[in-house]
């Protein structure tokens, strides 16, 4: 059972545009990350949250972890191509003993 | 400059062998782990070591054995090699064993395995 879903599983835009990636569970969580993972290289950490209704903000990129903390979103700002990659969210479920739970990922492209 | 560091990038190799994948890290940190991440780019965790000693071990098939010389190394060597090994395989490190709950995990660039 995957407890992290993320949606949409791909998503395909012009630069430019907006977009809103998702990633949502039934279980609470006590923080959650989001990663960017290039291909070819590991993913790397783009912010973690930790208390419920937090909104982090990187550059273009807005991230929120929702009031129950059980669900995050992440909102990108005039799109461009080099936020192509897939994002990755993981959390630490409150009985996960300090390992990270992965959610499968959103691969974004973002066309010139 | 590499801060987690894994080798070999791309490892092809027949069935039935017996291959190994090295980590380094440079970052001082205490703890490593190495995941493995499928075609459907869903990640898993293997293993995990504190100080050289282990602290996670998910339920992989005995053949994945991990070596941790030291703190700032952790190796995987993989006996009697099947079709369904392969995946790229991730070595990661972070400050502590709790830390990745704040700070996250710094990770490598992956070893791609494909067993033919």
């Amino acid at each position: 059972t995957q407890l992290l879903e993320q949606s949409p599983q791909f998503l395909s835009i012009q630069e430019g545009e907006n977009l809103t990636v998702y990633c949502n569970s039934s279980s609470v969580f006590s923080s959650l990350q989001w990663y960017r993972q290039e291909p070819g290289e590991g993913p790397v950490l783009l912010v973690t949250v930790v208390t419920g209704g937090e909104v982090k903000k990187l550059k273009r990129l807005t991230f929120q972890f929702g009031d129950a903390r059980k669900d995050s979103s992440l909102h990108i700002t005039a799109a461009q191509p080099g936020d192509t990659g897939l994002y990755l969210c993981a959390g630490f479920h409150m009985d996960s003993n300090y390992q990270l739970i992965w959610g499968a990922g959103t691969k974004l492209i973002i066309k010139p | 400059d590499t801060a987690v560091s894994q080798t070999p990038k791309y490892l092809v190799t027949q069935m039935g062998n017996d291959k190994s994948i090295k980590c380094e890290q440079n970052l001082g940190h205490d703890t490593m782990y190495w995941y493995k991440q499928d075609s459907k780019k869903f990640l898993k965790i293997m293993f995990s070591y504190n100080n050289k000693e282990l602290i996670i071990n998910e339920t992989v098939p005995n053949r994945f054995s991990p070596k941790s010389p030291d703190k700032a190394h952790l190796n995987l060597h993989i006996n009697s090699l099947e079709l369904g090994d392969s995946a790229v395989y991730f070595c990661a490190s972070s400050l502590g064993a709790s830390s990745p709950l704040i700070y996250g995990y710094t990770f490598g660039s992956g070893t791609r395995l494909t067993v033919v």
